[in-house]
């Protein structure tokens, strides 16, 4: 039992690359989420999923895109990366409809765009 | 919008005191609250989760209230030690959601 797996661990980018940001649970939890960690600002939901094919926005979802074809993997895109997206980004699951709703997180990206 | 806040931003203390970190929240419709504690460089490690319906869980050291009318909850450390230095985070889910939000943390130092 994994947890909540997160790749990679570290990633330096251009202004104007693209790239995939991967997670993935192994506990069968319906709900999986996307946090940004900035200093100042603590962490913040870009988007959330409840389960295999249904997406939403969090509080900070511009350029940002999620989808999920999998109960176990939640991949978060940068389409066009902006240095405003320099941050430590968090994935977290749990499951829905049980009176526990407790979160687990993955270690985190540490994502730097120049 | 709910807001939480976490009182204070630092605290340094000597080992063995017990102390006392502070959340509160502005909206009372609330599903639970949720205390992590993040270390420098790493992940969020969950230690107490307290559904809306429950006045306190404890774990070990650690002892967290929840006071919903009032919008707030306090995380006890007793006997706080070196390895307790940490930033502890306060979120909250609304109901029927999972979608956490947090406050911007308590970051602890426990001298030797």
């Amino acid at each position: 039992n994994a947890g909540v797996t997160q790749t990679p661990k570290f990633q330096v980018l251009k202004t104007g690359q693209s790239m995939t940001l991967q997670c993935a649970q192994d506990m069968n939890h319906e709900y999986m989420s996307w946090y940004r960690q900035d200093p100042g600002m603590g962490l913040r939901l870009i988007h959330y999923s409840v389960g295999a094919g249904i997406t939403d926005q969090g509080e900070v979802p511009n350029g940002y895109n999620v989808s999920r074809s999998t109960t176990e993997d939640f991949p978060l895109r940068l389409l066009s990366a902006a240095p405003s997206q320099t941050s430590v980004y968090f994935c977290a699951s749990s499951y829905i409809g049980l009176a526990d709703y407790e979160q687990y997180f993955g270690p985190g990206t540490r994502l730097t765009v120049t | 919008k709910q807001e939480v806040t976490q009182i204070p931003a630092a605290l340094s203390v000597p080992e063995g005191e017990n102390l006392v970190l502070n959340c509160s929240f502005t909206d009372s419709a609330i599903y639970n609250l949720q205390w992590f504690r993040q270390d420098p460089g790493k992940g969020l490690t969950s230690l107490l989760l307290i559904q809306s319906s429950q006045r306190e869980q404890t774990s070990g050291r650690l002892n967290a209230s929840l006071d919903k009318s009032s919008g707030r909850s306090t995380l006890y450390i007793a006997a706080s030690q070196p390895g307790d230095s940490a930033t502890y985070l306060c979120a909250v889910t609304r109901s029927g959601y999972s979608t956490l939000t947090f406050g911007k943390g308590t970051m602890l130092l426990v001298s030797p």
